[in-house]
């Protein structure tokens, strides 16, 4: 069975400090994809980033960067020098292969970035 | 792309009542998601299509829930007899399974308050 937690219910931080989201998966796949979806208030989530298992580099778009590790089944996200407009709550998602590659999510992180 | 649009936005209804959603996806997307979300959780998977074929269907979705997606365009879902425990948000997603794992992309959601 496939499975993401979400360990952080709700994370609230200082508008330019540094925040690291967690994400842990379980699956026995060897092919698999991991996800992580923003929800900003106004409610449709939107796609940031997607890595297969195959590839572990460690990936940097401007303040955002998303750190993999199989050794851990770990695929954190670092925000850096966060802004009130990065409030939301952030999804991270796996699709794994013998199960038709459909995504499953985890619970969510509340991020709250206060002025 | 014009996006994924879902109609009705919102629905309240009467415990008993059937309800049926509607959900357009992206153009030349052949993969159709809907998921429910309850507050505070992630998306959880009800069941998906390719073109028209319904793939899967979560071991959570009761006989009352029935999916269809008629010539592999717009879906609808439709949940016979409901109970206050349906209510949620129903979103829907779209992707384009050219490459597997293609991002997904979600509506709005319908918002439904079953009294």
């Amino acid at each position: 069975a496939q499975k993401v937690t979400q360990a952080q219910t709700e994370i609230s931080v200082v508008e330019k400090e540094d925040v690291t989201l967690d994400c842990v998966y379980e699956t026995r796949d060897t092919t698999y994809y991991l996800f992580w979806y923003k929800q900003p208030p106004s409610g449709e989530l939107v796609f940031l980033i997607r890595r297969n298992s195959f590839d572990e580099q460690n990936e940097i778009s401007g303040r955002y960067s998303w750190n993999f590790q199989k050794s851990t089944s770990s695929f954190n996200f670092t925000i850096t020098a966060s802004q009130v407009v990065d409030s939301a709550v952030y999804f991270c998602a796996l699709s794994v292969h013998t199960g038709g590659f459909k995504t499953i999510f985890g619970a969510g992180t509340r991020l709250f970035v206060k002025a | 792309d014009t996006g994924v649009s879902q109609d009705p936005r919102h629905k309240i209804t009467k415990r008993g009542q059937n309800v049926t959603f509607r959900c357009d996806p992206i153009s030349e997307h052949n993969r159709l998601y809907w998921y429910r979300q309850t507050l505070g959780q992630g998306p959880e998977f009800l069941t998906y299509f390719q073109n028209e074929a319904q793939l899967e269907k979560s071991r959570l979705l009761s006989d009352r829930f029935s999916a269809e997606r008629p010539k592999g365009s717009f879906s609808t879902l439709e949940i016979q007899r409901t109970e206050q425990g349906d209510s949620a948000m129903y979103l829907c997603a779209s992707s384009r399974r050219t490459v597997e794992n293609e991002k997904l992309f979600f509506g709005s959601g319908t918002q439904l308050s079953v009294l």
